[in-house]
Formats: C-alpha cells, sequence, structure tokens
C-alpha cells in the first residue's frame, strides 16, 4: 500500500490567482496521477506526471494552465494557474499502475 | 471511450438492511475494477480491487462481484450500519494507467 500526504486541504483563492497543491508519498513511485472532481461529477484524469519527463495530459488539460513538476519519486506538485470559478474542485493525487490505486485526501479548491 | 455508469445515484436504507449497488462499463477489455468509498471533503479509501480474471472479492461485510462479459460489477454490503453512509465509487482500468470513474452512489443509512 501507499500512504499520499497532501497540501493544502482546502483553500479559498481569488480569480486570477495560481495555487500549488503538493502531493508526497512514502514510497518511491513511477507514475503519479492528478484528478479533478467537479461538484457533483466524478473523477477526471488530469495529467500523468512520470519523474524525469513531461507530464502527459489527457485531452481537455494543457500544461499552461495545470502545469506539474515531478522532481523525485515520491513528490510531485500540480498548480492551477490563472484560476476561475470554473475551476472550483477537489483535486487529488494518485498512485498506483496495474495494481490497486491509492489517493490523498484532495485538496478542496473553491476560487471567488 | 470508456463510459462507466452507477445506479441508483442516491440510496436511503434502514441500519441491518443489505444492499447492492451496481456498476457498468462499455467496453468490457479492462484490466481490474476497483470500488472506493468517499467520505465528505475526504479523499477515496479503496475498498475492492477485483482483476479481469476474478469473479468477486469479499472483505468483512463487502463483497464484490465482475462479469466482464456484461460489463458489469456490483458491490454487496451485508448488514448496513451508520458508518457505511459515504459516496461509492466504481472505476475501471482499461489496459492503460487511466482509471475511468462512474459518478458514484451516495449512500444514507438510517439509524
Amino acid at each position: 500500500s501507499a500512504v499520499i500526504s497532501q497540501k493544502p486541504s482546502r483553500d479559498i483563492c481569488q480569480r486570477g490567482t495560481s495555487l500549488t497543491i503538493q502531493c508526497q508519498v512514502d514510497s518511491q513511485v513511477t507514475m503519479m496521477f492528478w484528478y479533478r472532481q467537479q461538484p457533483g461529477q466524478s473523477l477526471t484524469l488530469i495529467a500523468t506526471a512520470n519523474q524525469g519527463s513531461e507530464a502527459t495530459y489527457e485531452s481537455g488539460f494543457v500544461i499552461d494552465k495545470f502545469p506539474i513538476s515531478r522532481p523525485n519519486l515520491t513528490f510531485s506538485t500540480l498548480t492551477v494557474s490563472n484560476m476561475s470559478p470554473e475551476d472550483s474542485s477537489i483535486y487529488l493525487c494518485s498512485v498506483g499502475s496495474y495494481t490497486e490505486a491509492f489517493f490523498g485526501q484532495g485538496t478542496r479548491l473553491t476560487v471567488v | 471511450k470508456q463510459e462507466v455508469t452507477q445506479i441508483p445515484a442516491a440510496l436511503s436504507v434502514p441500519e441491518g438492511e443489505n444492499l447492492v449497488l451496481n456498476c457498468s462499463f462499455t467496453d468490457s477489455a479492462i484490466y481490474n475494477l476497483q470500488w472506493f468509498r468517499q467520505d465528505p471533503g475526504k479523499g477515496l479509501t479503496s475498498l475492492l480491487l477485483i482483476q479481469s480474471s476474478q469473479r468477486e472479492q469479499t472483505s468483512g461485510r463487502l463483497n464484490a462481484s465482475l462479469d466482464k462479459s456484461s460489463g458489469r460489477s456490483t458491490l454487496y454490503i451485508a448488514a448496513s450500519q451508520p458508518g457505511d453512509s459515504a459516496t461509492y465509487l466504481c472505476a475501471v482500468r482499461p489496459t492503460g494507467n487511466q482509471f475511468y470513474f462512474g459518478t458514484g452512489t451516495s449512500l444514507t443509512v438510517i439509524p
């Protein structure tokens, strides 16, 4: 299993600003995943982050809006840039490949 | 693209009742299926993982089944308790790394 710590757990931000979310795993993992859960919706994958390479973004998500860093095998950050109220969501990081998936507790973001 | 549907969207039952949550998916070419629980404002807690070659998995009062050919999975909760109140999500993994999630079933167990 893996224990994932995410920071911050919640934040309220002004539109036009940026927020960086941190994800720390208690073991080394090859791939880390970032998901978004909009209000009343299910989880949608934003991007897959491999250490030492550029993140791979899913359709509808772009690097300029959601830059991701993966400096080592236990840590990643997701930045939500130039925020608007539509970015209000829960953001979750996850690890796991062809086995069980594990999730952080999520970051609840409200943009006002 | 894989589509995952969960029925019902919401369910309210009295304590002690047995219940079944349903999950259907459109593409049977999956690697595994996982059931999660999400509490308000919290992340996801893994409940059960079923590999594509398996028919069911059990953990305590929970039993999950998988019928890959028909694109269906069920989560059976026996003797429900108020602490079971949460949103239950199923997620299927095709051969890649991405999970496709259903929209969840919000369960309320009434004491």
